[in-house]
């Protein structure tokens, strides 16, 4: 499973650490994603990472701002968020890729429930 | 970036009814096409990967088609859990995008 913390209310221009704790499969063997979701409507890809840290990427809205990481040896994913903007309020999702890279990917196939950031 | 846009956005059906979902990707994304269906409150979960293989546990009234830059999600005689909302997206290239969604609701 995935549990996700670290969520809340924060204000504009000011930073969130989102955390993910992975457990029930081997995390060093698959690339990590963060995707989010204002309330009510889609589903937007904010970044991913390889299974061994050696690529990540980001969607336009969120590069140079976010960063992710991941600690293998802590089964822990992470999403440091600066700069907030009021337009980054969302549920953040950890999801756990089917495959250890990115690009020409399959599928997702373990979310987490989900945390809601707010920034007001 | 590959742009990905579904129609319908909203759907109103009856239990028994078959529906079928468009999904037109920006640009030949091959079959690296993902169908997923969200109920309230939940995380997403995966239906259809690789355009038309059906994920294990789920039930084969769900079919995936297409290739290249046109997809579909055909649902055969609609359940009461069928009731939701579905997604597709591409995992050809990054960034990762997904369709704006399709909203599907008992008529």
């Amino acid at each position: 499973q995935l549990v996700e913390s670290g969520g809340g209310l924060t204000q504009p221009g000011r930073s969130l650490r989102l955390s993910c704790a992975a457990s029930g499969f081997k995390f060093d063997n698959y690339a990590m994603h963060w995707v989010r979701q204002v309330p009510g409507q889609g589903l937007e890809w904010v970044t991913g990472i390889t299974w061994n840290s050696g690529l990540t990427d980001y969607a336009a809205s969120v590069k140079g701002r976010f960063t992710i990481a991941r600690d293998n040896a802590q089964n822990s994913l992470y999403l440091q968020m600066n700069s907030l903007r009021s337009e980054d309020t969302a549920v953040y999702f950890c999801v756990k890729d089917i495959f250890p890279t990115l690009g020409q990917g399959w599928y997702f196939d373990l979310w987490g429930r989900g945390i809601l950031v707010t920034v007001s | 970036d590959i742009q990905l846009t579904q129609s319908p956005s909203f759907l109103s059906a009856s239990v028994g009814d078959r529906v079928t979902i468009t999904c037109r990707a920006s640009q030949d994304i091959n079959n690296y096409l993902a169908w997923y269906q969200q109920r309230p409150g939940k995380a997403p979960e995966v239906l259809i990967y690789v355009a038309s293989t059906l994920q294990s546990g789920v039930p084969s009234r769900f079919r995936g088609s297409g290739a290249a830059t046109e997809f579909t999600l055909t649902i055969s005689g609609l359940q009461p859990e069928d009731f939701a909302t579905y997604f597709c997206q591409q995992l050809k290239s990054l960034p990762i995008t997904f369709g704006q969604g399709t909203r599907l609701e008992m008529k």
